[in-house]
């Protein structure tokens, strides 16, 4: 069956770090990949997207690139702030609607100042 | 402003006694889900609405009802509440495939319900 992997939490880093969370999916054909970030206390939002293998999704300084090869979608942001303090899904979908959309299982990041 | 809208935002209840979970959309979209969101297991859809009086089961619905009516509103019920059914419930939107959707889903701001 399709689903996503990521990489366990919880994530702690200092101000300015480098971020990386890790995103490895199985699916039968050629999904769609999305990261949604949710912020304390609200619902899910999404971050950004990428529809076919080598498209690079970019957001607020977040990036991360299809990579079919590896069947990855890792999420990288090159310097983090605690406002980026949130709990990040990757998540995929087959159909061109959102009725199929697997969620990997969240990763919790926490930024200190 | 374009939301979806959950009522209660917290709620605590007592096994049995039934209740209802409101989900409003003001967008037109087609699609509405419910999600319930536990600890290490992310987000699980219980039902979903691919438009008016078309609904689907997800992959855990066992204990849940919901009704499409109306475009913009998919209630989610629970007619015999369990302390299983603790959890974080989310009720999400968007336009289907058919009408140019992407996958973007739009999700409500969450319900919290705890059942004793």
């Amino acid at each position: 069956g399709n689903s996503v992997t990521q990489m366990e939490g919880p994530v702690t880093l200092s101000e300015e770090a480098f971020l990386t969370i890790n995103c490895t999916y199985t699916a039968t054909g050629y999904p769609s990949l999305f990261w949604y970030v949710q912020y304390p206390g609200e619902g899910l939002q999404l971050l950004l997207k990428a529809t076919k293998a080598d498209d690079k999704g970019s957001n607020k300084g977040f990036e991360a690139t299809y990579r079919k090869e590896t069947t990855s979608f890792h999420l990288e942001k090159g310097s983090v702030q605690v406002s980026d303090s949130a709990v990040y899904f990757c998540a995929l979908t087959l159909g061109q609607g959102a009725q199929k959309l697997v969620f990997g299982q969240g990763t919790r990041l926490t930024i200190n100042p | 402003e374009a939301q979806v809208t959950q009522n209660p935002r917290y709620l605590i209840t007592v096994t049995g006694k039934k209740l209802t979970v409101t989900c409003s959309q003001n967008m037109n979209h087609e699609y509405m889900s419910w999600y319930r969101q536990d600890p290490g297991l992310g987000l699980r859809q219980i039902y979903y609405s691919m438009n008016v009086e078309v609904t689907d089961k997800g992959d855990v619905p066992e204990g849940y009802k919901v009704s499409r009516k109306e475009k913009r509103n998919f209630p989610l019920i629970l007619e015999s509440p369990s302390p299983n059914q603790t959890s974080l419930y989310f009720c999400a939107s968007s336009f289907s495939g058919t009408s140019g959707g992407t996958g973007e889903l739009f999700f409500g701001e969450g319900s919290r319900l705890t059942v004793l």
